[in-house]
């Protein structure tokens, strides 16, 4: 099966930017996301970039995505205490299928 | 409105009992999907539905059966389930399955299984 995998965790202090990193083992993903999970709560959708793109920008989120080195990373500037969630990459496969990577907790400290 | 409804927020049951699970959805997806999540690990893929059929069907056990009676609706019964069973199971839906349509995610039903 495939392999993603996400550093543990990440403590970052308001204000300062946050790089939440994946990396993965199969390249022929055409999509690539980042989702959200607050506590006890669903996931939510941040934004997405295609395999043919090294680089988006949606607000105050940064996607840079490296083919060569099977690397995605999502950069937030400005973090917020309310940016404190676990953070997952995730990867359309064939059939519709989402790979999720392990999960990024993301501490915001004052 | 990108919203997914999910019912109940919580959920405890004895391994002999019979329950369902439901989520609905407005957007006019006609992509649904069950996710198990189990504590400190990712959301892992269950059964995806298209076009109110069963596409997908990840090697679920028989005691999870999905349903998907309209293009809003899907339905997850359970029945003789074992405490293992213990997850926050997600639904999800997307505007049609395949690659290039984002799938968002309801808040879940956090199961217990006692």
């Amino acid at each position: 099966g495939e392999d993603v995998e996400q550093s543990l965790f990440l403590s970052v202090r308001e204000g300062d930017s946050s790089v939440i990193n994946c990396t993965y083992t199969d390249s022929s993903s055409t999509y690539l996301y980042w989702y959200k999970q607050e506590p006890g709560a669903g996931l939510q959708l941040l934004t997405y970039i295609f395999s043919n793109m090294d680089m988006k920008q949606d607000q105050r989120l940064t996607v840079l995505l490296n083919k060569k080195d099977k690397h995605l990373s999502l950069r937030i500037a400005d973090t917020q205490t309310g940016d404190s969630a676990i953070y997952f990459c995730a990867l359309l496969r064939v059939a519709d299928k989402l790979i999720f990577g392990t999960g990024t907790r993301l501490q915001v400290f004052p | 409105d990108t919203e997914v409804t999910q019912t109940p927020k919580h959920l405890v049951m004895g391994m002999t009992n019979k329950k369902s699970l439901k989520c609905e959805q407005h957007m006019g997806h006609r992509a649904m999907y069950w996710y198990k999540q189990k504590a400190k690990k990712p959301p892992e893929l269950m059964f995806v539905y298209s076009y109110e059929k069963l596409s997908i069907n990840e090697s679920v056990p028989s005691r999870f059966s999905p349903e998907c009676p309209n293009s809003s609706l899907l339905n997850l019964h359970l029945h003789a389930l074992q405490p293992e069973d213990s997850a926050l199971y997600l639904c999800a839906s997307s505007q049609k399955a395949g690659e290039g349509y984002e799938q968002y995610f309801g808040p879940g039903t956090r199961l217990t299984v006692t």
